[in-house]
């Protein structure tokens, strides 16, 4: 079965110091994956995706993610926190159709 | 460019009342999507549109729901009757494909449901 976990349903942080999303996934293929992030009232906005390529994949914002298949994970981070960082983020996994996982929501503190 | 545009952006309706929301993608973009996002979930997909055509709705409950893409643009959807856990918000995306591992969805603002 596909699927995606995200391991934290909140993070909170202080601005500038570092972020760690975690999500674990679930596939029988090779998979891509995504993360998204939401802002309040506004849509959904691609950040990185991993499609077989490099392992590390570079986001915008400062983000990036590592696929690490022996882990089934593809955890989200970023070196500084930000203020605007504060959302609801998302790892999807792409199968026949895109798979959301149920969101992590970060708090940046000043 | 101009993004995925959706109206209204919120709405709430009596339980067993009819609802609709539209959505006009990017210009260019042949596939649409609409999503169910229940407070605290992730986005359900519940139908994609390739152009004018179905390509998935396996997961819309037909009974109730209905979509159309007539021209292969803008996109209507319905909810007729409504049931107070349709109250969710309602995503449209857009995509220049359907490359699910390739092809990065453009979503739009959503439509906040209130069924009381």
């Amino acid at each position: 079965a596909q699927s995606v976990t995200q391991l934290d349903s909140h993070v909170s942080v202080s601005e500038g110091t570092p972020v760690l999303l975690r999500c674990n996934y679930s596939s029988s293929y090779s998979p891509s994956l995504f993360w998204y992030v939401q802002h309040p009232n506004k849509g959904l906005q691609l950040l990185l995706k991993y499609t077989s390529a490099a392992t590390l994949v570079k986001g915008i914002n400062g983000f990036e993610a590592e696929f690490k298949k022996s882990e089934t994970s593809f955890h989200l981070t970023k070196p500084s926190a930000h203020m605007s960082d504060a959302a609801e983020y998302f790892c999807v996994l792409a199968a026949d159709k895109l798979i959301f996982g149920t969101g992590t929501r970060l708090q940046v503190f000043p | 460019e101009a993004g995925v545009a959706q109206s209204p952006r919120y709405k709430i309706i009596e339980k067993r009342q009819s609802v609709a929301f539209w959505c006009n993608p990017i210009s260019g973009h042949a596939t649409l999507y609409w999503y169910q996002q229940i407070l605290g979930q992730g986005p359900k997909l519940l139908i994609q549109f390739q152009n004018n055509g179905v390509v998935d709705d396996s997961q819309l409950p037909k009974d109730r729901f209905s979509a159309e893409r007539l021209k292969g643009v803008d996109s209507t959807l319905k909810i007729q009757p409504a049931k107070l856990e349709d109250s969710a918000v309602y995503l449209c995306a857009s995509s220049q494909r359907t490359g699910w591992d390739t092809d990065t969805q453009y979503f739009g603002p959503g439509t906040r449901l209130t069924v009381l």
